[in-house]
């Protein structure tokens, strides 16, 4: 069956720090990979995503992940952590045999000053 | 990417009434999501909504109490129905942009059933 995981339900990081949010996956064939961030009281903003390629990914507000296939891992990475970064941040799948998106259960991230 | 103007953003409802949430797309789109998301938990997919054909449903939703509307490659409605408390939660749609491309969200309806 297919899944993702977030094994972290939080992840505390202090303001300048690097922070790392985990996602791992499983599904047959070569998956779509998705980070998406979604602030308070707000709608869900794509980050990134990994098709095909460079196994590193840079995305929007300074993020990046690293695809890592025999690990079947999609964490998502940024060297330097802003308070603005806060936020709760999903890892999505997509099965490329349909176009249906598996979702991680969601890591929240807190930045502190 | 698409944009996407969901309304309405919020509502407080009477049990045993309906409401009915507006996704409109700035682009044709061919497949349409909605979802319901309980605040700081993850994604439940309700259906997929394509132009011209009747939604499909997940497993636990039914069409009675989530009518969905698709009438163009632009525009869709979603409706709940006969609500109970246990329908109060955020509903978003969702769209596809090509195989290529992420998925672009609604900013969401947070519906409150008294």
């Amino acid at each position: 069956a297919q899944s993702v995981a977030q094994p972290e339900d939080q992840v505390n990081v202090a303001e300048g720090n690097p922070l790392t949010v985990k996602c791992t996956y499983s599904v047959s064939g070569n998956p779509y990979l998705f980070w998406y961030v979604q602030y308070p009281n707000r709608g869900l903003q794509f980050l990134l995503k990994y098709i095909t390629g460079d196994n590193l990914v840079k995305g929007s507000y300074g993020f990046e992940a690293e695809f890592n296939k025999s690990q079947t891992s999609f964490h998502l990475k940024k060297p330097s952590a802003l308070v603005s970064d806060s936020a709760l941040y999903f890892c999505a799948v997509r099965d490329r045999s349909n176009y249906q998106l598996i979702w991680g259960a969601g890591t929240k991230l807190i930045i502190k000053p | 990417s698409a944009v996407i103007s969901q309304k309405p953003s919020r509502d407080i409802c009477q049990r045993g009434t309906s409401l009915t949430i507006q996704c409109q797309v700035d682009s044709q789109v061919t497949m349409m999501f909605w979802y319901r998301q309980q605040p700081g938990q993850s994604l439940t997919l309700i259906a997929t909504a394509n132009q011209g054909s009747e939604a499909t449903y997940e497993s636990g939703f039914v069409i009675d109490k989530f009518p969905i509307s698709r009438p163009n490659l632009t525009f869709s409605t979603l409706t709940v129905s006969n609500m109970s408390p246990e329908d109060s939660s955020i509903y978003l749609c969702s769209v596809g942009a090509g195989l290529n491309y992420g998925y672009t969200f609604g900013s969401g309806t947070r519906l409150t059933v008294v």
